[in-house]
């Protein structure tokens, strides 16, 4: 069946680095878009990013410009978050998204149809 | 980017009808036809119930609904279920390529 399959927990200390991956299975990954949402805890959702794994064209949110890469390994059907200078506040599940829209086609759902089961970001000294 | 306004809470008993609403600009919910409302239970990932305003991905219960006007989109979960008890975001594109979520709102079943 068509899902995402994120790496597991992670806790760092402030300053560090952290690289979260996403694996496909179901589908053809690079004909749709990859999204990154985080939560911290008691929190909204909040928007960091996507990538077209296809061509490799991404976009950031202003927020985090600067501090997250977001990649794929086609080979892997797999796309990675790397968040840098982690900080008490990065704490929060990570979690990628598919969103629906069939680069091919055009069909389907402008929206964030597969979640990955999220991945527990802890920053603490 | 701020986020959408979205009420803290609703309630409503078993059976009644609840509407959440998401406020943005024309910028966001009001300039796209784009506005998506995601389910999430304690500990679980989001589920997608509500794209481009108001069509239900196949699976996802008729009882609930989506709508828009002007800047402020609407969620509709009519016969309210105690399993319908979760919180709810809405989310918009606010560019072509970016996208921005509700503050999100906790469905209070009584």
């Amino acid at each position: 069946q068509v899902q995402l399959v994120q790496s597991g927990a992670e806790v760092k200390k402030p300053g560090a680095s952290v690289e979260v991956s996403c694996k496909a299975s179901g589908y053809t990954f690079t004909r749709y878009a990859i999204h990154w949402v985080r939560q911290a805890p008691g929190q909204r959702l909040e928007w960091m990013g996507w990538i077209n794994p296809g061509n490799g064209n991404i976009k950031y949110s202003q927020k985090f410009q600067g501090r997250v890469t977001i990649t794929r390994d086609i080979s892997a059907s797999t796309a990675y978050m790397e968040l840098s200078s982690l900080r008490s506040q990065d704490t929060a599940v990570y979690y990628c998204a598919r969103l629906g829209v069939d680069f091919w086609s055009g069909a389907g759902p402008d929206a964030f149809d597969i979640w990955g089961q999220g991945t527990m970001v802890t920053v603490s000294s | 980017q701020s986020a959408l306004t979205q009420p803290a809470s609703v309630s409503g008993s078993p059976g009644q009808s609840i509407t959440i609403s998401c406020t943005g600009t024309s910028s966001d919910v009001g300039g796209y036809n784009y506005v998506s409302w995601y389910q999430q239970h304690p500990g679980k990932a989001p589920k997608l119930m509500i794209y481009d305003v108001s069509n239900r991905p196949s699976g996802v219960s008729h009882r609930f609904s989506g709508s828009k006007s002007g800047n402020t989109a609407s969620l509709t979960i009519s016969g309210l279920q105690a399993e319908d008890e979760a919180d709810y975001y809405c989310s918009s594109h606010t560019s072509i390529t970016t996208r921005v979520f509700g503050t999100g709102t906790k469905v209070i079943v009584l």
